[in-house]
């Protein structure tokens, strides 16, 4: 079975500083990855999209890495804002399979 | 605003009553999708419309009905709800499903809870 699996589960941080999340998978044959940031209340919203020959994507201050070998990306926020405070999920899709695999995501607060 | 529109945003339901959610998207987009969100779970899909037509189960189906009414809406029905549905249900649309690149364009979500 496809899975997705972030860390941490939640993670505290002050204004201005960085973090950086952690998405490993195993959903196989791999076509694409992407990070969501999703607000309290709302639906997600894209970031950043990467295929098997991208190991890097930058948003702004969002930057994903994939690694396709070891089945691993992380995203890495710079320089956090209050309103950086959201969950933040990563997405998995296999080439043979429209369908999308979900992890659990990160939330992150920011604080003052 | 451009996007994918549901309706209701919040509803209690009383266990085996009955209820649709409505969903609606103004991109164009040939395919839709219904998921539900639990705590500590990844969303979870509930059912897909691939194109205009055409509907099918994804992973979490039971209980649940859909209907594509024509391209831009997708609704989902609930005959007897149970508190197991109590969830925040997304609905989400792309342009296609076939696409290596495809974005998923989510609502802003509805919060059903089942007493």
């Amino acid at each position: 079975k496809n899975q997705v699996e972030q860390s941490p589960q939640s993670l505290i941080i002050l204004e201005g500083k960085n973090c950086t999340l952690q998405c490993n998978y195993t959903v196989s044959p791999f076509s694409n990855l992407r990070w969501y940031k999703q607000d309290t209340g709302r639906g997600p919203v894209s970031l950043t999209i990467m295929t098997f020959s991208e190991n890097t994507k930058s948003n702004g201050r969002y930057t994903a890495t994939l690694d396709a070998d070891t089945k691993q990306s992380s995203l890495h926020i710079t320089a956090s804002q209050l309103s950086d405070s959201a969950s933040y999920i990563c997405v998995v899709r296999a080439s043979n399979d429209y369908k999308l695999s979900f992890g659990a995501g990160t939330t992150v607060t920011v604080r003052a | 605003n451009a996007g994918v529109t549901q309706t209701p945003k919040f509803q209690v339901l009383k266990t085996g009553q009955s209820m649709t959610l409505q969903c609606a998207q103004d991109m164009n987009h040939n395919s839709m999708y219904w998921y539900r969100q639990d705590p500590g779970m990844g969303l979870r899909l509930i059912y897909y419309s691939a194109s205009e037509g055409t509907t099918d189960k994804g992973e979490v189906p039971n209980g649940y009905n859909v209907s594509r009414l024509n391209k831009r809406e997708f609704s989902l029905r609930l005959e007897s709800a149970a508190p197991s549905q109590t969830s925040v249900y997304f609905c989400a649309s792309s342009e296609n499903q076939g696409a290596t690149g495809y974005g998923y364009t989510f609502g802003s979500g509805t919060r059903l809870t089942v007493v």
